[in-house]
């Protein structure tokens, strides 16, 4: 079963970076995803997609701030330089046979 | 530039039925497929499905496959997406969204609220 592993939550410093992660299945493993970030009574925003060899493509507008990484079944979201607009929810998706799949979200908290 | 344009939000009793819109721009309508997203309350979000609008074919997901019906209308540029046999539980945002595999874009959301 295709399933996506993210951290309820975390927090980190303004100006300081942290790193997001959404886990797949072992058997998922190659799988590229996509991360979105939905603010706090907005709509989900398109960030990047990570492909399994660790390259990532961005949305346009999307800050340098912003990066992504791969390792096995891991991909990374990272941001640095965290700024308090950078708060909200931040959702990994992958997608099979006919099914896409969010992971349950990563509430980020900007102290 | 793309844009997903839905429809504004709905009110309807428990038991009725409901049919929102999403409306597209700035790419060809056949070219990717429209995807509903429910979020629920508080809660995180969940695919519900889609429609081809190549040529209608639809694929749901298992949780909303006997509730939902996803369609589009290629002359208009709009899907739509009707939730029948409504419950207080289905009272949720509702999201469209397209990309080449995932979703590069989304729709602003609608709100349905079922209320006696």
């Amino acid at each position: 079963q295709l399933v996506l592993t993210q951290s309820p939550s975390a927090s980190a410093s303004l100006g300081a970076s942290v790193n997001l992660t959404c886990t797949l299945t072992s058997e998922h493993r190659t799988y590229s995803i996509a991360w979105h970030h939905q603010r706090p009574g907005k709509g989900p925003r398109h960030l990047m997609k990570i492909y399994s060899d660790g390259s990532h493509s961005k949305a346009d507008g999307i800050p340098d701030r912003f990066s992504g990484s791969s390792s096995g079944p891991e991909r990374y979201l990272s941001i640095s330089s965290l700024q308090s607009e950078d708060e909200g929810d931040y959702y990994c998706q992958t997608w099979g046979t006919g099914v896409w799949v969010f992971g349950g979200g990563t509430k980020l908290t900007v102290l | 530039e793309v844009q997903l344009l839905q429809s504004g939000a709905e009110a309807k009793r428990p038991g009725a039925a409901v049919k929102i819109s999403c409306t597209v721009s700035g790419y060809a309508f056949s070219d990717y497929y429209i995807h509903w997203v429910h979020q629920a309350p508080g809660k995180g979000l969940e695919w519900v499905g889609l429609v081809d609008p190549d040529d209608g074919e639809t694929t749901y997901a298992e949780e909303f496959q006997h509730r939902v019906t996803i369609t589009a209308d290629a002359s208009l540029y709009t899907s739509y997406l009707e939730v029948g046999s409504l419950r207080s539980e289905d009272t949720a945002l509702y999201y469209c969204a397209t990309g080449i595999d995932l979703f590069d874009y989304w729709g602003q959301g609608t709100l349905v609220t079922v209320s006696s």
